[in-house]
């Protein structure tokens, strides 16, 4: 089954605790991307990948890493989590970056 | 001004009835467009590419005005399961290609 995966799906940890956030697919997609999503500012794009060890900045990447050793993994790095990471991210995939977009499921992040 | 704009709504409407969004997009240079769907707390799924001669799905039609740098969605015969949020999605013709989303437009269909 062609799909997004993201691990973990819910996420509960302290302000300043290294997290990584999984993001794997299996479409052979060239383009992936990270979003936050927040209520009343909708999706905001972290950081993206147009291909194996290309990235850039999106447009919220303060706080953020990400890495794209390999075709289908994209994982989020957070190094020094803060409160106001606290967001529902999503992780998503397309053939190049004009395509439409698949989604994983979402990871549901509280840092406290 | 926002480069994809929609009227948060909510749009409230009986089963049945027809309803329509209009997105606003602020690149004249963009070539792709899309509409999405998305559940409370779920993924953003698509639900139509938008084609400049226009499209339909069901119950579902989408349009593209470049003049007026607006895309839509109509729906027909609503139905409960309609109730969502509707994300509109146009890229950014730049060295990035990436897509820019819309707020999102959310519909309530009461019984």
């Amino acid at each position: 089954e062609a799909q997004v995966t993201q691990n973990p799906r819910y996420l509960i940890t302290v302000t300043g605790k290294k997290l990584t956030v999984t993001c794997s697919q299996n479409m052979n997609h060239e383009y992936m991307s990270w979003y936050r999503q927040d209520p009343g500012l909708g999706l905001r794009q972290i950081y993206y990948s147009m291909n194996v060890e290309v990235t850039d900045k999106g447009d919220v990447p303060e706080g953020y890493k990400v890495s794209r050793k390999e075709k289908r993994n994209f994982p989020l790095i957070l190094e020094s989590p803060s409160p106001n990471q606290t967001s529902l991210y999503f992780c998503a995939s397309s053939l190049k970056g004009y395509n439409e977009q698949f989604f994983g499921p979402g990871t549901r992040l509280t840092v406290l | 001004r926002k480069e994809v704009e929609q009227d948060p709504g909510p749009f409230n409407v009986p089963e049945g009835a027809t309803v329509a969004f209009n997105c606003t997009y602020s690149n004249s240079a963009s070539q792709s467009f899309f509409w999405y769907r998305q559940d409370c707390r779920k993924e953003p799924k698509l639900l139509m590419s938008v084609y400049s001669s226009g499209n339909e799905d069901g119950r579902f039609t989408a349009q593209l005005n470049r003049a007026s740098q607006y895309i839509s969605l109509l729906i027909r015969d609503s139905k409960l399961s309609d109730s969502a949020t509707y994300l509109c999605v146009v890229n950014k013709k730049d060295s990035s290609y990436k897509l820019i989303f819309g707020s999102g437009t959310r519909l309530l269909v009461r019984p």
